[in-house]
């Protein structure tokens, strides 16, 4: 596609649930990371893929968040029992080589 | 984490131009340095980046120091669109893991 499109746009969700982000990269993007970005704070990094292999998961809060990507493509950030510390918006990126990351628009997750 | 140190905030006049710096002075070799913004509500936009010699594109300039350790982003004729917070990063090319940091809050000014 044109761009990074992730799905929900906005997703209120109650305390306890699971929940499941995707994002969908530019067609032949190798590389695709999520970022999470609380209110008024930086980007927090999570985690990143190069094809379907994630070799740094070092940023994942805890073991309640995991992702995965399929077809070196559509990648989902499923939580686990989600806590209100959970709600933020999510963010997913893309890159090919040395290129510079297009971002999506982002999930905005709110645990109540 | 490579950290960026960069003003939390700065104004500048709408069609003056905004010249934002940043530290870098860990940087290595072999690690560019990338701008990036963001406006309010949208996901971070990449703008420019360059490794030792200044760039130029359609948005901005890039202007790195011979020693590398620090670098200006230059918006040439700043406009009210331009207003957001501005990413100062370093990394390899193809990093998989760019450090975003605080930023510069740039509000311009009518």
């Amino acid at each position: 596609g044109a761009g990074v499109s992730q799905s929900p746009s906005n997703k209120v969700t109650e305390k306890g649930k699971d929940v499941e982000l995707r994002c969908d990269p530019i067609s032949g993007h190798t590389a695709l990371y999520w970022y999470r970005q609380s209110l008024g704070q930086g980007l927090e990094f999570l985690i990143y893929f190069q094809g379907n292999s994630a070799p740094d998961k070092s940023g994942l809060p805890s073991d309640r968040f995991s992702a995965e990507r399929t077809g070196g493509s559509v990648s989902t950030l499923t939580i686990q029992r989600t806590q209100q510390e959970d709600s933020a918006v999510y963010l997913c990126a893309s890159s090919f080589g040395g290129s510079g990351y297009t971002f999506g628009s982002g999930t905005r997750l709110t645990v109540v | 984490d490579a950290k960026t140190t960069q003003p939390p905030s700065m104004d500048c006049a709408e069609g003056r131009a905004a010249n934002l710096p940043c530290n870098h002075s860990t940087i290595s070799g072999n690690e560019y340095v990338y701008w990036y913004r963001q406006i309010h509500s949208q996901g971070p936009q990449y703008i420019i980046h360059g490794l030792k010699n200044n760039e130029t594109n359609e948005m901005a300039s890039l202007i790195i120091t011979e020693d590398r350790k620090s670098s200006t982003l230059i918006l040439p004729h700043a406009t009210l669109r331009d207003t957001a917070v501005y990413y100062c990063i370093f990394g390899r090319a193809g990093a998989n893991n760019l450090f975003f940091g605080t930023g510069t809050r740039l509000t311009v000014i009518p």
